[in-house]
């Protein structure tokens, strides 16, 4: 039993280039969310899933996009990346339930210069 | 909307000294509450969680937190500080507000312990 598991765990990026932070859990989880964690600042939600084909906005949507095809992949797409989007990106899983506790990984720091 | 406010940004105790980091929480509707804590380059894992049972909430790691409604508050305390517990702290809070359940999270506190 993994839990989540994010890939790759660092990554520098060129102004402008794009990728996708690929997120898995194996807890047969409905609910799966992106985070991103800049210093001093918490957490900040970029985007959720509440199943496979389902996916809305966080807080701070703006410069990603998510898909969900599968209920265990959730991965987060960055086109044309800009020097804000440096960060600690982390992917969470949870039941759903408000009280039920959100499975975090290991996150994905990136780096755009 | 609810929201969570982490007073302070670092708490440096010695080893042995009692931990108490604050968190104090808004919500319109009953809330449920978790201590998340992060070691260094790791992910979050839940140090203890409120959900309207018990108002004084034990966790791992000799972690506990008291709801206190009143003071919209949900202190984390630890008796007797180890050098293992230097870590980040992030209280959060969560509504039931329909289909969708979200944390909300604080900025984090540095805790920091002295030998």
């Amino acid at each position: 039993n993994a839990g989540v598991t994010q890939t790759p765990k660092f990554r520098i990026l060129k102004i402008g280039q794009s990728m996708t932070l690929q997120c898995t859990q194996d807890m047969n989880h409905n609910y799966m969310y992106w985070y991103r964690q800049d210093p001093g600042m918490g957490l900040k939600l970029i985007y959720y899933s509440v199943g496979a084909g389902i996916t809305d906005k966080g807080e701070v949507p703006n410069g990603y996009n998510v898909s969900r095809s599968t209920t265990e992949d959730f991965p987060l797409r960055l086109e044309l990346a800009a020097p804000s989007q440096t960060s600690v990106y982390f992917c969470a899983s949870s039941s759903g339930l408000p009280r039920e506790t959100q499975y975090f990984g290991p996150g994905t720091r990136l780096l755009v210069l | 909307a609810q929201s969570v406010t982490q007073l302070g940004s670092h708490v440096s105790v010695s080893e042995g000294a009692l931990v108490l980091l604050r968190c104090n929480y808004s919500s319109s509707v009953p809330p449920y509450l978790f201590w998340y804590v992060q070691y260094p380059n790791q992910g979050l894992q839940l140090l203890l969680k409120y959900t309207s049972a018990a108002t004084l909430v034990k966790g791992i790691n000799g972690f506990e937190a008291e709801f206190k409604k009143s003071e919209t508050s949900f202190h984390l305390t630890k008796p007797s500080a180890h050098m293992s517990d230097a870590a980040e702290y992030f209280c959060a809070v969560s509504v039931s507000t329909g289909a969708n359940s979200k944390l909300t999270f604080g900025k984090g506190i540095t805790l920091s312990v002295r030998p």
